[in-house]
């Protein structure tokens, strides 16, 4: 069971444009999402979080949107650049567990 | 370097054998994490430890897979009985405190393949 569901596998934009990464979770007990980069051959990396008190958080190019009653979550991404062509991961976890369950990864493609 | 180190990098290890993955955290890191990475799938939360012990097992797989830490630091990683369905890649990940507010780094990974 799939509980963290990133139904795109990839996606490719042109540079400057926005990117929209989407997310779908199916527990209502998440109550703080993260999202995360990776490129080949290393670890992910931390990009973005946001609790589930708040519906937006904002960080230089990087924003993510939270809708609770929908259970979605998406990430956006103004200006993109090349450099963002990475695997992005989401991410979700609740209450007292360290534990967070990863969607499979949509793969970011910016073209110049 | 300053980040998560693990080793080795890649590891081909015949179905039946033993293997040991270590993984060396960011000093004054607390909090340890073991995932795993299936081809195509997303990243499978292992096990958590808080300085030695370990209050998070449930995602071990089976009693094939083991882990411990020492000294607030290092920590293995130990499958036994190797099989073809334990080929991923694994990640370990240290954190300062644990918590919401304390992200996860992630070290580069162990690509274990069993033939």
């Amino acid at each position: 069971d799939q509980q963290v569901k990133q139904n795109s596998p990839s996606l490719s934009v042109q540079e400057g444009r926005i990117s929209i990464l989407n997310c779908d979770y199916t527990n209502s007990m998440f109550d703080y999402f993260l999202w995360y980069k990776k490129y080949p051959a290393e670890g992910p990396t931390f990009l973005i979080s946001i609790s589930s008190i708040k519906d937006k958080n904002e960080d230089g190019r990087f924003t993510v949107f939270l809708n609770k009653s929908a259970k979605h979550l998406s990430l956006h991404i103004v200006p993109s650049q090349p450099g963002d062509s990475a695997v992005y991961f989401c991410a979700a976890s609740r209450g007292g567990s360290e534990k967070l369950v990863f969607g499979k990864g949509t793969k970011l493609t910016v073209n110049p | 370097g300053a980040g998560v180190s693990q080793s080795p990098s890649n590891k081909v290890t015949e179905k039946g054998k033993d293997v040991e993955l270590r993984c060396d955290p960011i000093s004054g890191h607390t909090a340890l994490y073991w995932y795993r990475q299936r081809l195509g799938q997303g990243l499978e939360f292992l096990i958590y430890f808080q300085g030695n012990s370990a209050p998070d097992k449930s995602g071990l797989p089976s009693d094939r897979f083991s882990a411990e830490r020492t000294g607030e630091s290092v920590s293995t990683l130990t499958i036994q009985r190797t099989q073809q369905e334990d080929s991923a890649v694994y990640l370990c990940a240290s954190s300062l405190l644990g918590g919401y507010n304390s992200p996860l780094h992630f070290g580069n990974g162990t690509r274990l393949t069993v033939t």
